[in-house]
């Protein structure tokens, strides 16, 4: 089965400041997806960011980017000018390519920001 | 908000008792997918209904069982209730069973005494 492994179960950055998030996941697939999710206290999980294993260039939407290493299956989270609403838990996940919808996450890690 | 919605929003049970949570997917969205997240976890795949049908299962006892209904609506039943599924039950919807984005609920908090 696959893992997906967050090792940083919590991270601060000042506002307007940049941090990384990390992750790295197992598994013997070469196709698959990965993402980032977004969880605010007591608020709905929203997605964050998504990579496709086989594009090699990085996703970026606005101030997240990540940086997909998919040969030391990392997939870190680098959140840019850091806002007061961007804490939260987040959770990587990794999804197979395969038929079915089934996502593998990770432990999450709390990021707090301070103004 | 994501148009998820689950209810109830809290729940409290004993060990023993049965517990059914509801969940109405996204409009447009034939595919729900149930997860377990315990306290500071992450969410664990539960199962998968694409279309009425079980569509995938992950690692949980038979006594966790689903349904999905004609308008793609969903019901997460859990039987014999236990301690350690005291937890927060995430649904998802989705547009179809391939890649597209999941949209999550806000989850029912359920806690068993």
């Amino acid at each position: 089965a696959q893992t997906v492994t967050q090792s940083q179960p919590e991270m601060s950055v000042q506002e307007a400041e940049t941090v990384t998030l990390s992750c790295t996941y197992d598994t013997s697939e070469s196709d698959y997806y990965l993402f980032w999710y977004k969880q605010p206290p007591s608020r709905q999980m929203i997605l964050v960011i998504r990579q496709e294993a086989y594009k090699q260039q990085n996703a970026t939407e606005n101030r997240f980017s990540v940086n997909f290493q998919k040969a030391a299956k990392s997939f870190s989270l680098k959140i840019s000018d850091s806002q007061l609403g961007d804490a939260a838990m987040y959770f990587c996940a990794y999804r197979s390519a395969r038929a079915g919808n089934q996502f593998y996450f990770g432990t999450g890690t709390s990021l707090t920001v301070i103004p | 908000e994501t148009g998820v919605t689950q209810s109830p929003t809290h729940l409290i049970k004993t060990r023993g008792q049965q517990v059914t949570l509801r969940c109405s997917s996204q409009s447009g969205h034939n595919t729900v997918s149930w997860y377990q997240q315990a306290l500071g976890q992450g969410p664990q795949f539960i199962f998968q209904y694409y279309r009425e049908e079980e569509n995938g299962r992950g690692n949980f006892p038979p006594r966790f069982s689903g349904l999905q209904f004609p308008n793609y609506s969903s019901e997460l039943n859990v039987n014999a209730l236990e301690l350690d599924d005291s937890a927060l039950y995430l649904c998802a919807s989705t547009a179809g069973t391939s890649i597209n984005e999941q949209f999550f609920g806000p989850g029912t908090r359920l806690t068993v005494l």
